[in-house]
């Protein structure tokens, strides 16, 4: 059974600090990374893919991955309360799926 | 404008009910998903498409059914055989690649049992 592992929090962070998502997957053939937000009673939103190990950084946002540990990150810098959200990660395991991890909730506190 | 547009946002099923819920998508993409999420829980995949008239089964396909007759549309079929129905239920779709396969949602419709 292919895994996505996420701490279900709530993480809770003072605003304008570092957030850190971890997001470990079970198939070492996994191929793409995604990280969602998502709102409450709303539908998930495309906030990062990386494919390859290293950083990505876009705006304020960082991933992260180690395929030799089989880990994902997701960073969040200058923390808003309008981040506070569940953040997915997704795990592309080669053709046309997806596994999706049960996702950390994230509290910003102003 | 695109995107994926589901409907309706909010559906009652009865119980011995089959109820449809509808979605399309005008990105032009060759794969289409269903995926159900429960409260606290990630996504579930329930049906996924990768061309029309094919469709193949995910992890929680049971009391479920969905038709591709179109590339635009990819309904799913809630049927009575569906024991705890009541749900969020996502549609999504992603473009063509062999790495691009983040998906694009719609809003979702959410379903419960009365």
């Amino acid at each position: 059974q292919k895994e996505v592992e996420q701490n279900s929090g709530p993480l809770s962070v003072p605003e304008g600090a570092i957030a850190s998502l971890n997001c470990t997957y079970s198939d070492r053939g996994s191929q793409s990374f995604f990280w969602y937000r998502q709102y409450s009673g709303k539908s998930p939103e495309l906030i990062m893919f990386i494919y390859s190990n290293g950083d990505k950084e876009d705006g304020r946002f960082t991933a992260q991955l180690n395929k030799a540990s089989q880990y994902v990150s997701l960073l969040i810098r200058d923390s808003q309360p309008s981040d506070s959200a569940t953040y997915l990660c997704a795990v592309g395991t080669g053709g046309f799926k997806t596994i999706f991890g049960a996702g950390t909730r994230l509290f910003v506190k102003a | 404008d695109g995107g994926i547009t589901q409907s309706p946002k909010y559906l009652f099923r009865k119980e011995g009910q089959n109820v449809t819920l509808s979605c399309e998508q005008n990105l032009n993409h060759d794969a289409m998903y269903w995926y159900r999420q429960d409260p606290g829980q990630g996504l579930r995949l329930i049906y996924y498409s990768q061309i029309v008239n094919d469709f193949q089964k995910g992890d929680i396909a049971e009391g479920y059914s969905v038709s591709r007759e179109k590339k635009e549309s990819f309904p799913l079929t809630v049927t009575s055989a569906q024991k705890n129905p009541t749900a969020f239920y996502l549609c999504a779709s992603s473009p063509p690649g062999a790495l691009r396969t983040e998906a694009f949602f719609g809003q979702g419709t959410r379903l419960t049992v009365v």
